[in-house]
């Protein structure tokens, strides 16, 4: 089961920023976030992950709280190709694993004109 | 960045007959690659992981006599789908990561639409 819960949907405006939120409280210490997006009927893409200290990169910015029991994802500044379903997804990066990624339900995020 | 490809895009088939899926890393080679199925407005579900050389490992629940996985070589993994139904009917999307990434940072496929008749 995915061990992340995140709001079904959420609506932003054309040019502002998409916060995003991530509820991840039975998170491990070795266990990375990991934030991927599907825009409609293609594969996902990944776009940001972290251990404990924000990260940004040229898609998003990552900010996970001290206690690691939660993160948020931004989207600086938001356009309608930001449209897609987000994905936080919490594990230990490689490992004994296999690398298997558990894909919860995700957010819905709609950016309007 | 690297890339992942699917052949067929779309395919519409009989119920009964056998349907087979590649996923190909085009600028990399990939061991370990991963099989998902999305229905729709749902989440993808982690089917099958395919190891080259060897046997793919199953999730709980999926059948590994209906779906037949082949990794015979390091860039190109097959799915086929066996006797398929109606209620096979899914997106299917396969992911790989390149040599030298953590196995998170996953490259996925555009995903296959199935369509059983």
């Amino acid at each position: 089961d995915a061990k992340t819960t995140q709001p079904t949907s959420m609506d932003c405006a054309e040019g502002r920023a998409a916060n995003l939120p991530c509820n991840h409280s039975t998170i491990s210490g070795n266990e990375y976030v990991y934030w991927y997006r599907q825009i409609h009927s293609q594969g996902p893409q990944y776009i940001i992950h972290g251990l404990k200290n924000n990260e940004t990169n040229e898609m998003a910015s990552l900010i996970i709280t001290e206690d690691r029991k939660s993160s948020t994802l931004i989207l600086p500044h938001a356009t309608l190709r930001d449209t897609a379903v987000y994905y936080c997804i919490v594990r230990v990066a490689g490992g004994n694993q296999g690398g298997k990624l558990i894909f919860g339900q995700g957010t819905e995020l709609s950016v309007k004109p | 960045g690297a890339v992942v490809s699917q052949h067929p895009s779309w395919v519409i088939c009989k119920s009964g007959t056998s349907v087979k899926i590649e996923c190909r890393s085009l600028d990399f080679q990939a061991t370990t690659m991963f099989w998902y199925r999305q229905f729709p407005k749902q989440s993808l579900m982690l089917m099958a992981t395919s190891n080259e050389g060897s046997k793919a490992t199953y999730e709980q629940g999926v059948e590994k006599d209906k779906f037949l996985i082949n990794h015979a070589s390091l860039t190109l993994s097959t799915l086929t789908v066996t006797s398929a139904h109606p209620e096979d009917s899914s997106f299917y999307i396969c992911s790989a990561t390149p040599p030298g990434l953590a196995y998170n940072e996953q490259f996925f496929g555009p995903g296959t639409r199935l369509t059983v008749l």
